[in-house]
């Protein structure tokens, strides 16, 4: 249904670190940047990471971002209970002309 | 601060019609692509459509192709996502945002779309 496939969900302790993947193909991921959104229950998306690797100002060192082929890779460290929210990577499908988004994956910190 | 700031949402018909807008502020809007993505409750993002900062390029999903329509007043840092032949699947939480460099940097709160009978 998603073009781009992440886990459902994924959990951690607090102080822990998780990864997120996002799998896609030659017509997305692999052919362009990588994004990734955080939304907070009940609210709007937010930009975590850009450019596969780049954070905006004023997201912590704590989340980082990694690109290789067609698969994309979020990383949370020192987890805290406030990161508990769905996760979303999104990049740009060259033959499909259009956005492409990750079906989400819910983070829990246990 | 950038703002994007979305209204017109509410309730329709199956068939019927809506019109969103979405007022931009903080930011040269007339340089930017801007992006309609929507959620329906309790499920993911879906892209609808985008248009370029001059409108020389629009793209639509499969999902509204033919029946939603963008556009975008640069005079007015506005952003319209018009909306006919609503379907009762088409509910959702409709999402403006601001694209740079194909990555969706700032989004608005959203506005619910209803359509039911």
């Amino acid at each position: 249904q998603f073009v781009l496939t992440q886990p459902p969900s994924v959990s951690a302790a607090p102080g822990q670190k998780v990864t997120i993947s996002c799998s896609g193909s030659s017509s997305n991921i692999e052919k362009n940047y990588v994004s990734w959104y955080q939304q907070l229950p009940g609210t709007a998306p937010k930009l975590l990471i850009y450019d596969n690797d780049k954070r905006p100002s004023g997201v912590p060192d704590r989340f980082s971002g990694s690109k290789s082929g067609t698969s994309a890779t979020l990383g949370i460290t020192g987890l805290q209970t406030g990161d508990e929210a769905d996760y979303y990577c999104g990049t740009w499908d060259t033959s499909l002309s259009g956005v492409v988004f990750g079906g989400g994956t819910k983070l829990t910190v246990l | 601060e950038v703002q994007v700031v979305e209204s017109g949402g509410g309730l329709a018909k199956p068939g019927g019609s809506l019109r969103l807008s979405c007022a931009a502020s903080g930011f040269s809007f007339s340089t930017y692509s801007m992006t309609w993505v929507r959620q329906a409750p309790g499920k993911g993002l879906e892209w609808l459509s985008s248009i370029t900062s001059n409108s020389a390029f629009i793209y639509y999903a499969d999902s509204v192709k033919g029946r939603f329509t963008v556009s975008r007043d640069n005079a007015k840092n506005s952003l319209y996502l018009q909306m006919n032949s609503l379907r009762v699947e088409d509910t959702a939480v409709y999402y403006c945002a601001k694209e740079t460099s194909g990555s969706v940097d700032y989004w608005g709160q959203g506005t619910l779309v209803t359509v039911s009978s």
